[in-house]
């Protein structure tokens, strides 16, 4: 069964903080990571991508992966209100049984920064 | 647009009625998907495809049909047969699904399409 899980929040961070958003995914041959952000109302757009172990930063924002403990998670430095928003994470479906290029969406996760 | 666009923005359908929703790209990408998202929900895959007239169902494709006879334009039917079909559509484009890089994912901005 293809799952990729998130908390739903919603997750309250105040202006300033970091925001630490986690994704876990059950296929062990899953090669590709992403992190979309969907405001409300909106379609998502990539934050970033992430295929190896480790960190991986562009800006404010660090991906992680550990595909060890199929695991990846999103971190925001430095929170502002405007990043207030659904973030999604979203896993490659190699392993799932379909086309290698589709992707596994998790439910997202509710980000809201307080002034 | 991002590369991508979709139209109309918003659509009401009468029951009984089949409605067409346009999706169009203009990067020469290989790949298109169709997801539908209703409120508090992951995106749900209905149909792909991986390269001119070929595609392939998604985990939803019951009740919508698509065809894909220019590269650059991926329409979706939501047919009668959909019974809830109330939902934000979302077209996709990747350059291809052959690994990584090629298997990231843009999306265009959307349908909602409203059962009256």
């Amino acid at each position: 069964q293809k799952e990729v899980e998130q908390n739903s929040g919603p997750l309250s961070v105040p202006e300033g903080a970091i925001a630490s958003l986690n994704c876990t995914y059950s296929d062990r041959v899953s090669q590709s990571f992403f992190w979309y952000r969907q405001y409300s109302g909106k379609s998502p757009e990539l934050i970033m991508s992430i295929y190896s172990n480790g960190d991986k930063e562009d800006g404010r924002f660090t991906a992680q992966l550990n595909k060890a403990s199929q695991y990846v998670s999103l971190l925001i430095r430095d929170s502002q209100p405007s990043d207030s928003a659904t973030y999604l994470c979203a896993v490659n479906g190699w392993g799932y049984g379909g086309s290698q290029g589709n992707l596994i969406f998790g439910k997202g996760t509710k980000l809201s920064v307080k002034p | 647009d991002g590369g991508i666009t979709q139209s109309p923005k918003y659509l009401f359908r009468k029951e009984g009625q089949n409605v067409t929703l346009s999706c169009e790209q203009n990067l020469n990408h290989d790949a298109m998907y169709w997801y539908r998202q209703d409120p508090g929900q992951g995106l749900r895959l209905i149909y792909y495809s991986q390269i001119v007239n070929d595609f392939q169902k998604g985990d939803i494709a019951e009740g919508y049909s698509v065809s894909r006879e220019k590269k650059e334009s991926f329409p979706l039917t939501v047919t009668s047969a959909q019974k809830n079909p109330t939902a934000f559509y979302l077209c996709a484009r990747s350059l291809g699904a052959g690994g990584q890089g090629t298997d990231t994912q843009y999306f265009g901005p959307g349908t909602r399409l409203t059962v009256l």
